[in-house]
Formats: structure tokens, sequence, C-alpha cells
């Protein structure tokens, strides 16, 4: 049980382009996801919480125009980075929260290339 | 043994021996842990949790210690094998139930057969 699916595991896109990136909780109803971006070598830095029927809550330093989070339903929030840039190539990974609130279930992330 | 690279740190193991990765947390209101482990181009995976009630809990081959006097987690995997190459980290909530988790920096394991 909980099963978090992420799509695509990897996206290759040109600078200026917008690429959609998308978190299902497969046999779970999540009422909160989290995104975050890793660098490599480097941990988890959370960029926003999502939660379902309301407005994401970004962290300090990230763009909400940039990083657009949609959580429209129980099993599905989205991140659309907008007019990506070489510089937001990284690896983007979502998580949800299980039942009891206390683990956090992650998706296999996504390989994001700006070029 | 352990050495400290760019930016992960990175504790070199043989198949068999116990690996003890350490993690100093940074909240002392944190009220909740989470140990994930994550390997090359995937998400991070569960391993075991513990209150701040609790100061050891056993899982198979992973045992989990905190010390909350000086704000310290410790992973311990007995018997490591191959597959258990990964980056580890820590992680901390604030209260029992609250959402946001705040992750450690991770450390590197690295089993040789």
């Amino acid at each position: 049980g909980a099963v978090v699916s992420q799509h695509p595991s990897w996206v290759i896109c040109k600078s200026g382009t917008s690429v959609k990136i998308e978190c299902r909780s497969l046999d779970f109803q999540a009422t909160t996801m989290f995104w975050y971006r890793q660098f490599p070598k480097q941990s988890l830095m959370l960029m926003a919480t999502s939660n379902e029927g309301s407005k994401a809550t970004y962290e300090q330093g990230v763009e909400k125009d940039k990083f657009l989070i949609n959580h429209a339903s129980l099993t599905l929030s989205t991140l659309t980075v907008t007019s990506a840039h070489p510089e937001d190539s990284s690896f983007y990974i979502c998580s949800a929260d299980g039942q009891a609130k206390n683990i956090q279930y992650f998706g296999a992330g996504t390989r994001l290339s700006v070029l | 043994g352990e050495s400290v690279g760019l930016h992960l740190p990175t504790l070199s193991v043989q198949e068999g021996d116990n690996s003890i990765i350490n993690c100093a947390y940074s909240n002392s209101a944190s009220d909740y842990f989470i140990w994930y482990k994550q390997e090359s181009g995937k998400g991070p995976q569960f391993i075991i949790d513990i209150r701040s009630n609790m100061d050891k809990r056993q899982g198979q081959r992973v045992t989990v210690l905190l010390n909350k006097t000086v704000k310290h987690l410790s992973l311990q995997i007995a018997a490591t094998q191959p597959g258990d190459s990964a980056v580890y980290f820590c992680a901390e909530k604030g209260q029992w139930g609250y959402s946001t988790l705040t992750f450690g920096k991770g450390t590197m394991l690295l089993v040789s057969p």
C-alpha cells in the first residue's frame, strides 16, 4: 500500500517551454502532497505544500508563478515549471502524506533537463 | 571508513559488517523522526521511524536510536548487504501529525562485496 506514482520520470525540454509533472497517490487519498527539489549529491529541499482544493503553500525563495501547483483531487497533484530555463534543471520529487499523516511516501522523481 | 565528499559524507563498509549512520537534527522541539533510503535516480523509501518519547526502535535488520539530549539520531544496519548501498537521510517533524518534513544532509553508504 501507499504507492505514489510520478510521471514523467525523465523529461528534456527547450528553454522557454513549460513542463508539467504529475503526482498520483494510487491506493490512498492524499489531502496533502509535497513537492521537493534535489540537486546532485544534496538533500531534498521542500518547494511547496499542496493541499487539495486550496492554494499551495510555497517555501521562502520559491517563485509561485514559476512553479505552478494544482491539487484538484485527492489523488492528483501537478507541478508545472513555466518558461523553463537551464537553471531549473533538477530532480523533482513529490510525496504524499499517508493515512496516519506521519509518514510521507515518495514518488520515483522526475529528472528535468532544460536545454 | 567514513569520509566527507564535496556535499555528501560517505561511509564505506564490507558486506556483512554492521553499519552505523549518524544524523544531528536541528530542532529540539521535533517530535517525530524518519529514516529514508534513496537509491540513485529514485525517490526516498521509508525505512523506519521513531517518536520522541522513545529512544530505540528496531525493525528488520535496522535499529534507530534517538538521543534527545544531544539531538542525535542514528541508524544501525546489521549484516550490511550490497543492496543497502544508497544515500540515507534522516528527517524530522515538528509535531506528531504535522506534515512538513525537514531533511538532513544525507550519508552515502557504499557496501563492498
